[in-house]
């Protein structure tokens, strides 16, 4: 059976770094995308980015480039994504999906973990 | 950037009623479309890809439309745990990953 399992909620005070992880089983973790999608409070889906365990190839949207660091260890199956300083409008829940059609960073979101809520708050 | 608007926002309908939202994608994504599901404090889940495949395990009340720039999605006869926020997505090979902003689902 195909899961990723994210990690725990977490609150953080702004400025203070963070890194939030999604392991993967029951399928090649390194031969599949995983992306990451934001929720923010009472709002929709937005993509962050994405990454091939396989060889950490990453792609980011250009919403997110330079904001967050998607990454991945592939000998533990886990893909993880970090913020250096955190702001309060990071406060959101935080997804990880298994995006179909590998190689090709191409298709669609047929597996999710269960969400990450981060809370960013003085 | 390709911009995906979808309608309405919310809805309201019946038992049994059929439904029908729709999403228009700024510019040609072909077939590039997807269909999620999203209840209440839960993650999204994929009904549609491709804008007319049914995932498995889907309940065939569900289906998808539309190739270019118009898109429709369908409950043929809507069902009390069909309550949820559906979303559109289009993906290309930049890659890019868009969601429509959303419809909200409430019976009736």
């Amino acid at each position: 059976e195909v899961q990723l399992v994210q990690s725990g909620a977490e609150v953080k005070k702004p400025g203070e770094s963070l890194k939030i992880s999604c392991k993967g089983s029951g399928y090649s973790f390194t031969s599949y995308w995983i992306g990451w999608v934001r929720q923010m409070p009472g709002k929709g889906l937005e993509w962050m980015g994405i990454i091939y365990p396989g060889d950490s190839d990453t792609r980011y949207s250009p919403s997110f480039q330079g904001q967050v660091t998607i990454s991945a260890d592939k000998s533990i199956s886990t893909a993880y994504l970090q913020w250096s300083s955190l702001k309060a409008s990071d406060t959101a829940m935080y997804y990880c999906a298994r995006l179909t059609r590998a190689p090709e960073p191409l298709g669609y979101f047929d597996y999710w973990g269960q969400g990450t809520l981060v809370t960013v708050s003085s | 950037d390709i911009q995906m608007t979808q309608s309405p926002s919310s809805l309201s309908a019946s038992v049994g009623d059929r439904v029908t939202i729709t999403c228009q994608a700024s510019q040609d994504i072909s077939n590039y479309l997807n269909w999620y599901q999203q209840k209440p404090g839960k993650a999204p889940k994929l009904l549609i890809y491709d804008a007319s495949n049914l995932e498995t395990g889907v309940p065939s009340r569900f289906s998808g439309s539309g190739s270019g720039t118009d898109f429709t999605f369908t409950i043929s006869s809507l069902q009390p745990e069909d309550i949820a926020t559906y979303y559109c997505q289009q993906y290309d090979n930049l890659p890019r990953y868009t969601f429509g902003q959303g419809t909200k689902l409430e019976i009736k």
